[in-house]
């Protein structure tokens, strides 16, 4: 069965330095998002992306944060200098397509960020 | 504005009793989608059940069964006969035309431990 993958699994980094999240979609879907999961939190919508734009985004995702989909099949978020409050659970998710009976999302394993 | 909530933080039962899980949510939308999702200990988002807020249908899926009621803006969800692997915190959550449905509103969560 397709998935959603993530990589990596864990990051760990230092305050003030970028990093990049990776996630390969399922293949033929077409709307991927990001969320985030403070530890022991509850999961919050980051931002959603289709067509090669930005279609959706929250306020927690502001000027440090950047997405995109480079080639084909990868979907990356970005934060530029990360601070100790981005450490979390950052769960990459994609969907087929818009539609009353036919939109789920469906959720990677996640990378736990751990800033420093 | 959108909003799910989930008032059980934690439930405890013994393997076999049923449980049942509750979510109240609130929206202005007239169409709308609501979802569980479960989080086992491993972290990852694992999609249970979708509904549309046109389909009061309940649902039964093998232990799984779920119970959507407008009038209440509930969407409750049961598990019978409990097992140590339910083991997990489940989520709701609430996606809505007026985005359209680009972004999951989760609820807290309700982490549900079974024991032996």
């Amino acid at each position: 069965e397709p998935e959603v993958t993530q990589t990596p699994s864990h990051q760990v980094t230092q305050m003030g330095q970028e990093v990049i999240l990776r996630c390969v979609p399922i293949s033929n879907h077409l709307y991927f998002y990001w969320y985030r999961q403070i530890l022991g939190q509850k999961v919050e919508f980051l931002v959603s992306f289709y067509n090669n734009e930005i279609s959706e985004k929250s306020e927690i995702f502001d000027d440090q944060f950047s997405v995109e989909r480079p080639d084909g099949s990868n979907f990356t978020l970005k934060i530029r200098s990360t601070k100790l409050e981005d450490s979390a659970m950052y769960f990459c998710a994609s969907s087929p397509q818009r539609g009353l009976n036919t939109d789920t999302q469906y959720f990677g394993p996640g990378t736990r960020l751990t800033v420093l | 504005a959108q909003k799910v909530t989930q008032a059980q933080t934690e439930i405890s039962v013994v393997e076999k009793e049923d449980v049942t899980l509750d979510c109240v949510y609130e929206t202005r939308d007239t169409t709308y989608y609501l979802f569980w999702y479960k989080q086992p200990p491993s972290g990852e988002l694992v999609f249970l059940i979708r509904r549309n807020s046109f389909d009061e249908q309940n649902e039964i899926s093998g232990r799984y069964s779920w119970n959507f009621q407008k009038s209440t803006s509930s969407f409750n969800f049961t598990i019978t006969a409990s097992q140590v692997v339910d083991s997990a915190v489940y989520f709701c959550a609430l996606s809505e035309a007026n985005t359209g449905f680009q972004k999951l509103v989760f609820g807290t969560g309700t982490r549900l431990l079974v024991s032996p």
